[in-house]
């Protein structure tokens, strides 16, 4: 099945520097990996995502790259602010029913 | 996206009792899951959810802790049965994102302190 490994556990940058998150996955199978931002005593949102026929989407602040050779995936915040601070969830799918393996994710700090 | 309202939000409850979950979609959608979240850790998925038939979970999670319910396309219900301390987590359902994404959307979750 899918493992999906996430790096760094915590995260803390300055406003306005950029943070970037990293997961690794192990089935080359996998075709869809989307992105998760978690507020405390929220569930998680889905952020951007990217499919694996590209390499890279922006919206706005946010990215993702995609190494399908090297099997990972990125994301990258730029210009960060205080509400970026939040967990962080990469995942990938596990089938091709709907079900994804979750990364441990991620937590940022952003200081002003 | 699909609106997810999930009740209760929190609660707390002693061992030994039972506590049911609420997950209601305001459009109709095939699959619903739930997932896990102990306290600091990642998601872990317990069950699918669909209409009409028994739901089908993951590794390490049996029916008679977790019966779930699925009457419509647009509703669904987790128990959490026999409580112990061990089950407090936060309990989110989700169901696949419409439109050009496949990701989830989530439910904001129920936080369940068992003491």
């Amino acid at each position: 099945g899918e493992n999906v490994e996430q790096h760094p556990s915590t995260l803390s940058v300055q406003e306005g520097d950029s943070a970037v998150i990293k997961c690794t996955y192990s089935d080359s199978a996998s075709n869809y990996f989307p992105w998760y931002k978690q507020e405390l005593g929220k569930g998680p949102q889905l952020i951007i995502d990217i499919r694996s026929n590209v390499g890279e989407k922006k919206d706005q602040r946010i990215a993702v790259t995609l190494n399908k050779t090297a099997k990972h995936f990125s994301l990258h915040i730029t210009e960060t602010q205080p509400e970026d601070s939040a967990v962080y969830f990469c995942a990938a799918p596990t089938d091709s029913w709907g079900k994804f393996q979750f990364g441990a994710g991620t937590q940022v700090v952003v200081t002003p | 996206s699909a609106v997810i309202s999930q009740k209760p939000s929190r609660d707390i409850c002693q061992r030994g009792t039972s506590l049911t979950i609420q997950c209601q979609v305001d459009s109709q959608v095939t699959m619903m899951f739930w997932y896990r979240q102990q306290p600091g850790q990642s998601l872990t998925l317990i069950a699918t959810a669909n209409q009409g038939s028994e739901a089908t979970y993951e590794s390490g999670f049996v029916i008679d802790k977790f019966p779930i319910s699925r009457p419509n396309l647009t509703f669904s219900t987790l128990t959490v049965s026999n409580m112990s301390p061990e089950d407090s987590s936060i309990y989110l359902c989700s169901v696949r994102t419409r439109g050009d994404g496949d990701g989830y959307t989530f439910g904001s979750g129920t936080r369940l302190t068992v003491v």
